[in-house]
C-alpha cells in the first residue's frame, strides 16, 4: 500500500531564511508526486509535480523539489521565505488511482 | 489544465438529512475522484467515481452513506447521506487527466 510521511508537524521559519519541508514516500511502482499548498479556508493549490525526467522541479511562488528514488524522498524547497507562505503544506503520491496525502506540514513565518 | 467548479462552497445541514455535491469540469477527465478532509487533518481518497458504473470505494466508506455519480466524463456528484455531525469535513472532488486538477471543496458543516 502507498503510503506518505511528513515528519514534521509543524515549522517555523523567519522570513528571508531558507526553507525544507521533508516528504518521504512508499509506493510499488513509479510514483508521480505531488506537493500542494492550503491556506487558511482555502482549496489546495498545485506548487509542483515530478512525473519523470529531471528530479529537480521547478514549482510555482519559487518553489522547488528534489527526487531521490534511493531515500524514496520528494523534500521541497525555497531559498527564502515571505509571510505569505505561512500555509499548510501537503506532500501527496499516486498514479491515476488517485492520490495518498502526508498528513501536511504547518509553515509558520515569523517576521 | 482541467478546471473544475464545485458546488456548494459550504453549507450548513441537519442531522439525519443528505446533502448532495456536484463538480462540473470544463473538459473531459479520465477518472475523477472525491475526498474528505476532516478539521484539522489531511485528505482522504473516499471513491473513484467512474463513469456509467458504480463508484470504487476505499476501506472505510460506503455507497449507502456516499452514493457517487457520474453520468458523463465532465461531471459528478457525491451525496453525504444521513448526515451526522461526525460528517463535518471538507470535501473535494479531482479530475485527473495527464495531472490532477481539485475543485474549491464544499465545507459542511452538520448541527
Amino acid at each position: 500500500a502507498q503510503s506518505v510521511t511528513q515528519p514534521d508537524i509543524h515549522i517555523t521559519v523567519s522570513e528571508g531564511a531558507s526553507l525544507e519541508l521533508r516528504c518521504n514516500y512508499s509506493y510499488g511502482a513509479t510514483p508521480y508526486l505531488f506537493w500542494y499548498v492550503q491556506s487558511p479556508g482555502q482549496g489546495l493549490q498545485l506548487l509542483l509535480k515530478y512525473f519523470s525526467g529531471d528530479t529537480l522541479v521547478q514549482g510555482i511562488k519559487g518553489f522547488e523539489a528534489e527526487f531521490k528514488r534511493s531515500q524514496s524522498s520528494f523534500n521541497l524547497r525555497k531559498p527564502s521565505v515571505h509571510w505569505s507562505d505561512a500555509a499548510e503544506y501537503f506532500c501527496a503520491v499516486g498514479g491515476a488511482d488517485g492520490l495518498t496525502f502526508g498528513k501536511g506540514t504547518h509553515l509558520i513565518i515569523q517576521p | 489544465s482541467a478546471v473544475i467548479s464545485q458546488k456548494p462552497s459550504r453549507d450548513i445541514c441537519q442531522r439525519g438529512t443528505s446533502l448532495t455535491i456536484q463538480c462540473q469540469v470544463d473538459s473531459q477527465v479520465t477518472m475523477m475522484f472525491w475526498y474528505r478532509q476532516q478539521p484539522g487533518q489531511s485528505l482522504t481518497l473516499i471513491a473513484t467515481a467512474n463513469q456509467g458504473s458504480e463508484a470504487t470505494y476505499e476501506s472505510g466508506f460506503v455507497i449507502d452513506k456516499f452514493p457517487i455519480s457520474r453520468p458523463n466524463l465532465t461531471f459528478s456528484t457525491l451525496t453525504v447521506s444521513n448526515m451526522s455531525p461526525e460528517d463535518s469535513s471538507i470535501y473535494l472532488c479531482s479530475g485527473y487527466s495527464y495531472g490532477y486538477t481539485f475543485g474549491s471543496g464544499t465545507r459542511l458543516t452538520v448541527v
